[in-house]
């Protein structure tokens, strides 16, 4: 299958900091990718689904201004949780898809592990 | 609203023993995908089913995608220790013009020996 890699896999930072999460497709063109985010024990909620070359599509409840998703190319997307707080600690997931329509099978990043102190 | 419900959300079974996990929405897919996924790692891919009624065998695992395309079921046959895990349903769904790939909410399978 296809290889998405997520980076960092693990960061902890300061509440009120920035952190960017970056989520490549190593051997594929991704014109659409998807941001997760799965907290303990559930399932995965999308958070907003990027598509190159426009802004993101942001799920109900998914602030755009403290999620900033940014998909500057086909094989890179970024997102960057703004002035951190603990109750953004989470596992953030990214998956990348090389179809926008029919029967689509997603490729998904190792994960981000985020820690807010 | 959760377009893709699992049930059961939670199983524990002992090893050796059957068990299967349903996957149901209101909406037609046109695919379904089952994942698995361990803790601190994201989801791996197991299987894909596309065309109403369809069933796939994978080893021990029988996925079948329901006739109308709304559900899905995953059976597994004489259950392993190394089949504990996190497993997820999902598929695509277009809202607005805007394909979304949309997970199911989950069954938590642990197998004891």
């Amino acid at each position: 299958g296809a290889v998405v890699s997520q980076h960092p896999s693990r960061v902890i930072c300061k509440s009120g900091t920035s952190v960017k999460i970056e989520c490549r497709s190593l051997d594929f063109q991704a014109t659409t990718m998807f941001w997760y985010r799965q907290f303990p024990k559930q399932s995965l909620m999308l958070m907003a689904t990027s598509n190159e070359g426009s802004k993101a599509t942001y799920e109900q409840g998914v602030e755009k201004d403290k999620f900033l998703i940014n998909h500057a190319s086909l094989t890179l997307s970024t997102l960057t949780v703004t002035s951190a707080h603990p109750e953004d600690s989470s596992f953030y997931i990214c998956s990348a898809s090389a179809l926008r329509g029919r029967n689509t099978e997603a490729f998904f990043g190792q994960g981000t592990r985020l820690t807010v102190v | 609203t959760q377009l893709l419900e699992q049930s059961p959300q939670f199983l524990s079974i002992q090893e050796g023993e059957n068990l299967t996990v349903y996957c149901n929405s209101s909406s037609v897919f046109s695919s379904l995908q089952w994942y698995r996924q361990e803790p601190g790692e994201g989801p791996v891919l197991l299987v894909t089913v596309v065309t109403g009624g369809e069933v796939k065998k994978l080893k021990r695992l029988t996925f079948q995608f329901g006739d109308a395309r709304k559900d899905s079921s995953l059976h597994i046959t004489a259950a392993q220790t190394g089949d504990t895990g996190l497993y997820l349903c999902a598929g695509d769904r277009l809202e607005s013009g805007t394909y979304k790939y949309i997970f199911g909410t989950g069954t938590r399978l642990k197998v004891l020996a």
